[in-house]
This record gives C-alpha cells, structure tokens and sequence, in this order.
C-alpha cells in the first residue's frame, strides 16, 4: 500500500536559517515523488519533482530509496516561504493514483 | 483559463442535511481527483476519475458519499445524510493526463455541518 509520512506538523525557523521538510513513504516499487505548497489564500500548487531534479525557489529534493525518504531542503529561508507543505506520492503501478501526506506548516518569523 | 472552478465555496448545513459539491475541471483534462483536507488528516484521496469514469473510490469514507462524473466539463460530490465529522475543506484537482502531468487545483469547498 502506498503512503506518505510528514512527522511535523509545524516547523517554525527564523529567515535565514536552513530548513529540512521531512517526508518518508511507504511503497514496494518506484514511485514518483512530488512536494506541493499552499501559500495564504491561494490554491495548493506544485512546488518540484523528483524526477526532474530540478531547483524552484531555492528548494530541493532528492530522492532517497534506501530511507524512503524525499526531505525538501533549503539552506536560508525567506518569510515569502511560509506556508503549508505537502509531500505527495504517486505509484509506479501507472495507476495515476497520487496520494499526500498530512502537511507540514512552515513559518518563517523576521 | 480560469483553472479549476468548485462551488460552493462555503457550506454551512445542519446535520443530515444533504450537501452536494461541484467541480469544473480544467478544459482538456482527462483526469479529476476529489480530496477531503482536515487538520488531523492532511489530503485524503477520495475518489478520482479518468475520462468521465471513476478509477479508484477505495477513500470514499461511507456510503454516504457518491461522486458522479456525467461528462468531460463537470463533476459531483453528494454527502447524504451528512454528519458534523464530515466538516472538512473539499478539493477538486484535474491534469491532462491520469499517469503525467502536474495537478491542478481548486480553491476548496469549506463545509461546516452543525
């Protein structure tokens, strides 16, 4: 069965400090990982992906199969940071099912 | 494009009352997903479709919930009878494809149920 871990519900760090979002999953095959963000009053959105290993506002994520782990990282956080965070799963069934952990909220304080 | 449309986008109802939630995908996705967002829970998947036919109902909590798809541009989310556990913000996401693409979401339906 799939599943998605975030054990913080709230991690709060002041700007310029580095911050580590943790995310385990639970899969038996390769799945595809995601982190999508919902900043206030806005609509949640995708943030990065694994497999495009790729940076978005100073962000990154990397893929961890031996710990099942996929931590979103970013060495100094800004207050334009705070926000919820959802780290999402989707399975290498091809079954298109995406499933989301329990959210993290990120503060920022000045 | 004006993304994905829900409504309402607050709900205040009694208990056993019938609550019926809408959702106007993105024009050209074939994919729609419903997810039920709590503080204790986090996204929950519901139900989702692939080209107007339901794929995996398995988050569905009760029979009390059905989700209907009737074409490509609309989609349905029915509680009946519902309870005040049900309160919940209720999401509608879509992408263009069932296996690629990023998800699109709504703004979320607050439902309060006294």
């Amino acid at each position: 069965a799939q599943r998605v871990t975030q054990p913080e519900k709230l991690l709060s760090v002041f700007k310029g400090a580095p911050v580590e979002l943790k995310c385990n999953y639970s899969y038996s095959g390769s799945p595809e990982l995601f982190w999508y963000v919902q900043y206030s009053r806005q609509r949640l959105q995708l943030l990065l992906r694994h497999i495009s290993r790729e940076s978005i506002k100073g962000f990154t994520a990397d893929l961890n199969k031996g710990e099942t782990s996929f931590h979103l990282k970013k060495p100094f956080a800004q207050e334009e940071d705070s926000a919820m965070y959802y780290c999402a799963l989707m399975g290498s069934s091809n079954t298109g099912k995406l499933i989301f952990g329990q959210g993290t909220t990120l503060q920022v304080k000045p | 494009d004006a993304g994905v449309i829900q409504s309402p986008r607050h709900e205040v109802t009694e208990m056993g009352q019938e609550v019926t939630l809408r959702c106007k995908p993105i024009s050209g996705h074939n994919s729609l997903f419903w997810y039920r967002q709590t503080m204790m829970r986090g996204l929950e998947l519901l139900i989702y479709f692939n080209n107007n036919v339901p794929i995996d109902d398995s988050g569905m909590p009760e029979d009390r919930f059905s989700a209907k798809m009737p074409n490509a541009s609309f989609s349905t989310l029915k509680i009946q009878p519902s309870e005040p556990r049900d309160s919940a913000v209720y999401f509608c996401a879509s992408r263009w494809d069932l296996h690629t693409g990023e998800l699109f979401f709504g703004e979320g339906s607050r439902l309060t149920v006294l």
